[in-house]
């Protein structure tokens, strides 16, 4: 069973600014692994699948990269919709496991 | 437009059992295998289930496993949780969630419900 761990729990940024997520898979993942981002009372949304690739409606500002097993989501010049929690997930092999996920808040 | 409209949800005493359904609108359901994922109170996301697209291939977390039936019903573009047995611990919100593919393999979410809560109590 693949282990999924992000940090920090959470970041504190302010409009403007960049904030750096990043992720952990206990094995190497074959680039199978997606970022969604998830306000309260809504539905997630599918932000970068294969690590890198986003999704259609994902801003540029938003970028997956990867280096083995270990992920970062990069949202440069934040806006204030982008105040969410963000959750990695790895489907590479059952059972498919989601990160704890990073709350990105107001500084 | 994609839409998954999630029902069914309600309060159950442990031990009850329920079933979770989802309407697909907006797309070709038949062509898309399915997912369940849950919230607890507090808590982040949490795969449930899965299920290929003709219903040949189905997975569970073991948190669900053997409690747990996932299904659905081409015909009828609906997607079924009927879960059994339940414990104060299964106490989330329920999204349905769809991802391209055949659905023998995982795959990322790409389109997800409102979701329907689930209160386990007594």
């Amino acid at each position: 069973e693949i282990v999924m761990t992000q940090s920090p729990a959470t970041l504190s940024v302010s409009p403007g600014e960049s904030a750096t997520l990043s992720c952990r898979a206990s094995q190497i993942l074959n680039t199978n692994l997606a970022w969604y981002q998830h306000k309260p009372g809504q539905a997630p949304r599918l932000l970068i699948y294969a690590e890198s690739i986003r999704a259609p409606g994902t801003p540029p500002r938003f970028r997956g990269s990867a280096s083995g097993t270990e992920f970062t989501l990069t949202i440069t010049s934040l806006q204030s919709e982008d105040f969410a929690v963000y959750y990695c997930h790895q489907y590479n092999s059952w059972p498919q496991a989601f990160g704890p996920g990073t709350t990105v808040d107001l500084k | 437009e994609v839409q998954l409209v999630e029902s069914g949800g309600g309060l159950v005493k442990p031990g009850g059992s329920l079933t979770l359904s989802c309407a697909a609108s907006g797309f070709t359901f038949s062509t898309y295998a399915m997912n369940w994922v849950r919230q607890a109170p507090g808590k982040g996301l949490e795969w449930v289930a899965s299920i290929s697209i003709d219903s040949d291939y189905k997975y569970y977390a073991d948190s669900v496993s053997g409690r747990f039936t996932i299904s659905r019903d081409n015909a009828k573009n609906s997607l079924f949780l009927q879960m059994n047995s339940l414990r104060v611990e299964d106490t989330a919100i329920y999204y349905c969630a769809r991802l391209p593919g055949y659905g023998d393999h995982g795959r990322e979410l790409d389109s997800w419900g409102q979701g329907t809560p689930l209160t386990v109590s007594s």
